[in-house]
């Protein structure tokens, strides 16, 4: 397994117009996270999964933003009406369930820029 | 809730010995992370601290003051390949499922 990846690396996309994110994580994690960063900034907690159970979302999260694990497995990141606001990194992360083996793996990211 | 502050810049020199501090504030402590992040790629885990005291790992050591809420990450024999962002992350109160950030230290390496 060569890690968590993300899908697309970029997007570009005009103010007003739908985008969707994959993340797949390192296969036998079943934590999935959602984080934000913006230019300078530590990346900003967004939503978790443990298996295929969204168990938090952040107030960050509006109603534009949805996540999905369908199958405890790959995720979706769905953003509705984009706003210039919402560019930014959008990074995943995943994580075994054990204590010890907390360390939450990133993928390289999507940079979204909306125009 | 959870509150981090950590320096937003540093800078050294190549072959130097670095401090990077990091003061929290949290509702519960399930210990402190610092990561690594450079500069457009993911972030990658350095340590892991629970228990009050250093901990070394080959040139990066990462201590944890419980009391003071207060940690530091220590780079040694300082290398270009170091310039990066540092950040300081606590668990959110809720347990262990979220990672609360620091701003990040952004640190730059000099010849």
């Amino acid at each position: 397994d060569t890690g968590v990846s993300q899908n697309p690396r970029h997007k570009i996309t005009k103010r007003g117009q739908n985008v969707t994110f994959r993340c797949d994580p390192i296969s036998e994690h079943n934590r999935l996270y959602w984080y934000r960063q913006t230019l300078g900034q530590g990346p900003e907690f967004l939503t978790y999964f443990q298996n295929e159970a969204q168990l938090e979302k952040s107030r960050l999260l509006s109603d534009r933003f949805s996540a999905e694990r369908p199958k405890g497995s790959f995720s979706t990141l769905e953003i509705q009406r984009t706003e210039q606001g919402d560019s930014a990194m959008y990074l995943c992360a995943s994580s075994t369930s054990g204590d010890i083996s907390y360390e939450q793996y990133f993928g390289p990211g999507t940079r979204l820029t909306v125009t | 809730g959870q509150n981090i502050d950590q320096p937003t810049e540093m800078t050294a020199t190549e072959g130097a010995i670095v401090q990077i501090n990091c003061t929290y504030q949290t509702s519960g402590f399930n210990g402190l992370f610092w990561y690594q992040q450079h500069a457009g790629e993911a972030p990658t885990f350095l340590s892991y601290n629970v228990l009050d005291g250093l901990e070394e790992k080959g040139r990066f050591s990462s201590f944890l003051s419980r009391s003071k809420g207060y940690s530091y990450l220590l780079l040694k024999e300082l290398q270009m390949k170091d310039s990066a962002s540092y950040l300081c992350a606590a668990p959110g109160n809720t347990g262990f499922q979220k990672l609360v950030f620091g701003t990040g230290t952004r640190l730059l390496v000099s010849p």
